[in-house]
């Protein structure tokens, strides 16, 4: 089964604050990518990342950075010093063969609001 | 560079119609997928068109169809429609590796309200 679990519903932060949403997956492949999506109130989705599943080496990118742990089927990001602007419902997915290829398989989001 | 465009940006229809949505990809991508995200949850994958054909096919039941057009753009259809069909429809073009490493990038959705 293809599965992507983000357990943290809601987050409320103070800006500056570090924070971390949690990813969690499932597959039966040895092949699979994983994606991080932003959702801001406009709605449109933001692609943040992409990473495989050979490629362990956790990636920063300014004030993101993800933490890729096989071993846990974690795939965790964290956002250092927040800010307003990043205050939005933030998602994992996964794509892999067995999930018929093409299709992303999303987790349920994280609504991350970041208060002055 | 003009990133994946959708319209109507909103559209409120009654049970039992019938809706039609657009969608226009990122330059440069000639596949297209289409999503539906209700409230409060992940988008959910309805189908994917490629070379104007349905490439794969989610969960969702025949009166979804969808349709893609010589220069790529894409229609999402819906008949007969329901209640539990109120939500955003997101669209997501890529290129067409036919990868499952493709990167999929969404336009701003197409809010939808049944009645």
């Amino acid at each position: 089964a293809q599965k992507v679990t983000q357990a943290q519903t809601e987050i409320s932060v103070v800006e500056k604050e570090d924070v971390t949403l949690d990813c969690v997956y499932e597959t039966r492949d040895t092949t699979y990518y994983l994606f991080w999506y932003k959702q801001p109130p406009s709605g449109e989705l933001v692609f943040l990342i992409r990473r495989n599943s050979f490629d362990e080496q956790n990636e920063i990118s300014g004030r993101y950075s993800w933490n890729f742990q096989k071993s846990t089927s974690s795939f965790n990001f964290t956002i250092t010093a927040s800010q307003v602007v990043d205050s939005a419902v933030y998602f994992c997915a996964l794509s892999s063969n067995s999930n018929s290829g093409y299709a992303l398989n999303f987790g349920k989001g994280t609504s991350l609001l970041v208060t002055p | 560079d003009a990133g994946v465009t959708q319209s109507p940006t909103h559209l409120i229809k009654t049970r039992g119609q019938q809706v039609t949505l657009r969608c226009s990809p990122k330059s440069g991508h000639d596949t297209v997928s289409w999503y539906q995200q209700a409230l409060g949850q992940g988008p959910q994958f309805i189908f994917q068109y490629y070379e104007e054909e349905e490439r794969q096919r989610g969960n969702f039941p025949d009166r979804f169809s969808g349709h893609q057009f010589p220069n790529y753009s894409s229609e999402l259809n819906v008949n007969a429609l329901l209640l539990g069909d109120s939500a955003l429809y997101l669209c997501a073009s890529s290129s067409g590796r036919a990868s499952i490493a493709d990167t999929q990038y969404f336009g701003p959705g197409t809010r939808l309200t049944v009645l």
